[in-house]
C-alpha cells in the first residue's frame, strides 16, 4: 500500500524566488490537504481539495501562495516571491471521501528561505 | 519534520509501563477526533480515531477516552515500548468541515 508521496524532502532557496511542491496522495482517496508545520507546532491547515476543486483555504494562505490538482490525482503548491516566514514543514494529507475519514500525512517538504 | 518537539510538554516513562497522554481540544461543536504518532523528520501518522458519539475506543495496544463535558481526550498506551518515543498530538474536526485543527503536542519519552 502506497501512502503519501511528496517531492522533494528539503528545498533551499533564496528569499524571493519561486517555489513548487509536489504531493501525489494514496490512490483510492479524493480528498487532498496542505499544512504547514513550524518547529514546535502541530500542522496548520492551509487548503484542501475534493477531486480536482479546492474547496477551502486559510487565511494562512497568502496571495502568493496557490495550489492545484488539475486531474484530481496528484496537486502542487507554489509559493512565489518566498520570504523568510515561509520556512516551515508543508505537509499533504489525503482521506476517502465519505463522511468522517483520517487523513494520512506524506513526510513532507522542508522549506528553508535562505 | 525535524525537531518536533521543541519546548513541548514532555511525558517520560520506563518501557513497560503504560502512558497517558492527555488533550483539551478547543470547539465543543468538534465531533471527530483523531489521534497522531509524529517521529522526526516524518509526517504524522494516524494512530486511532473516535467520533463523538462514542466515549471509548480499542485499538492495537491504544485506547482513547473521549470526554465531551469537558472537552477532553486522552491517549492511553500500553506496555509502552522505546519505540513509541515521539511527540503525539490530538486533532479536532466538525463534520462537513475538512480541516484538522492539532493540539500543542506531548512529546513522550520512553526509557529501556
Amino acid at each position: 500500500d502506497t501512502g503519501v508521496s511528496q517531492d522533494p524532502r528539503h528545498k533551499i532557496t533564496k528569499r524571493g524566488q519561486n517555489v513548487t511542491f509536489r504531493c501525489d496522495p494514496i490512490s483510492e482517496h479524493n480528498r487532498l490537504y496542505w499544512y504547514r508545520q513550524t518547529l514546535g507546532q502541530g500542522p496548520e491547515f492551509l487548503t484542501y481539495f475534493q477531486n480536482e476543486a479546492q474547496l477551502e483555504k486559510s487565511r494562512l494562505l497568502s496571495d502568493r501562495f496557490s495550489a492545484e490538482r488539475p486531474k484530481g490525482s496528484f496537486s502542487t503548491l507554489e509559493i512565489q516571491r518566498t520570504e523568510q516566514g515561509d520556512s516551515a514543514m508543508y505537509l499533504c494529507a489525503s482521506s476517502r471521501g465519505e463522511g468522517n475519514q483520517p487523513q494520512h500525512f506524506g513526510d513532507g517538504t522542508r522549506l528553508s528561505i535562505l | 519534520g525535524e525537531n518536533v518537539g521543541l519546548h513541548l510538554p514532555t511525558l517520560s516513562v520506563q518501557e513497560g509501563d503504560n502512558s497517558i497522554i492527555n488533550c483539551a481540544y478547543s470547539n465543543s461543536a468538534s465531533d471527530y477526533f483523531i489521534w497522531y504518532k509524529q517521529e522526526s523528520g516524518k509526517g504524522p501518522q494516524f494512530i486511532i480515531d473516535i467520533r463523538s458519539n462514542m466515549d471509548k475506543r480499542q485499538g492495537q495496544r491504544v485506547t482513547v477516552l473521549l470526554n465531551k463535558t469537558v472537552k477532553h481526550l486522552s491517549l492511553q498506551i500500553a506496555a509502552t515500548q522505546p519505540g513509541d518515543s515521539a511527540v503525539y498530538f490530538c486533532a479536532e474536526t466538525i463534520t462537513g468541515f475538512q480541516k484538522l485543527v492539532f493540539g500543542t503536542g506531548t512529546r513522550l519519552l520512553v526509557s529501556p
